[in-house]
């Protein structure tokens, strides 16, 4: 199994700025997955992020906004650029195990204002 | 379009009742298919993980099935707990991909 830890846990941030999201892995993986959860909502695969490469977006979701970073097989970070209130969300990192079974971090809980 | 669909959206029963919570994908080809629970404000813990060559899975208490020709699995949750209160939510990974695409999630709530 893989054991997976985000930073910040929970942040309040005003709108324009900018906010980075960290995910450390216990064990080397290859793909590494962002995720934004809106309120009441379920939750949507924002990019794919892989070492070594550039990330793939889902429709809807642009780099500019997003930027993410892959230095290593353990670790990413997410950016949320320029943020509004609608940017107010759980934000998660997840990790496919064996090709199989999917983890999850606990969640970076987001409040624009 | 690939899509999961989780029905009903919300259910309150009482404890100790055996329930059942459905999952719906449009597309029968799949790779697995995985439960998940979310506490209020919490991230996602994995429940059971079904692959595409098997029917059903179990952990103590739940029971997953699967049945890739109609597109539904279902997780069976036997003598409910209040402990067991949460948004269980299915995700499916659609053959030729290699993404989760997550239902809408049922929130369940066991009444003491």
């Amino acid at each position: 199994s893989a054991v997976i830890s985000q930073k910040p846990s929970r942040d309040i941030c005003q709108r324009g700025t900018s906010l980075t999201i960290q995910c450390q892995v216990d064990s080397q993986v290859t793909m590494m997955f962002w995720y934004r959860q809106q309120p009441g909502q379920s939750l949507t695969l924002i990019a794919t992020a892989n070492q070594g490469s550039e990330a793939t977006y889902e429709s809807g979701f642009v780099i500019d906004k997003f930027p993410i970073s892959r230095p290593n097989l353990t670790f990413s970070t997410l950016t949320v650029s320029n943020m509004s209130p609608e940017d107010s969300s759980i934000y998660l990192c997840s990790v496919n195990w064996d090709q199989e079974t999917q983890y999850f971090g606990p969640g970076t809980r987001l409040l624009v204002l | 379009k690939q899509e999961v669909t989780q029905i009903p959206a919300a259910l309150s029963v009482p404890e100790g009742e055996n329930l059942v919570l459905n999952c719906s994908f449009t597309d029968s080809a799949i790779y697995n298919l995985q439960w998940f629970r979310q506490d209020p404000g919490k991230g996602l813990t994995s429940l059971l993980l079904i692959q595409s060559s098997q029917r059903e899975q179990t952990s103590g208490r739940l029971n997953a099935s699967l049945d890739k020709s109609s597109g539904r699995s279902t997780l069976y949750i036997a003598a409910s707990q209040p402990g067991d209160s949460a948004t269980y939510l299915c995700a499916v990974i659609f053959a030729g991909t290699y993404k989760y695409i997550f239902g809408t999630g049922t929130r369940l709530k066991v009444l003491a």
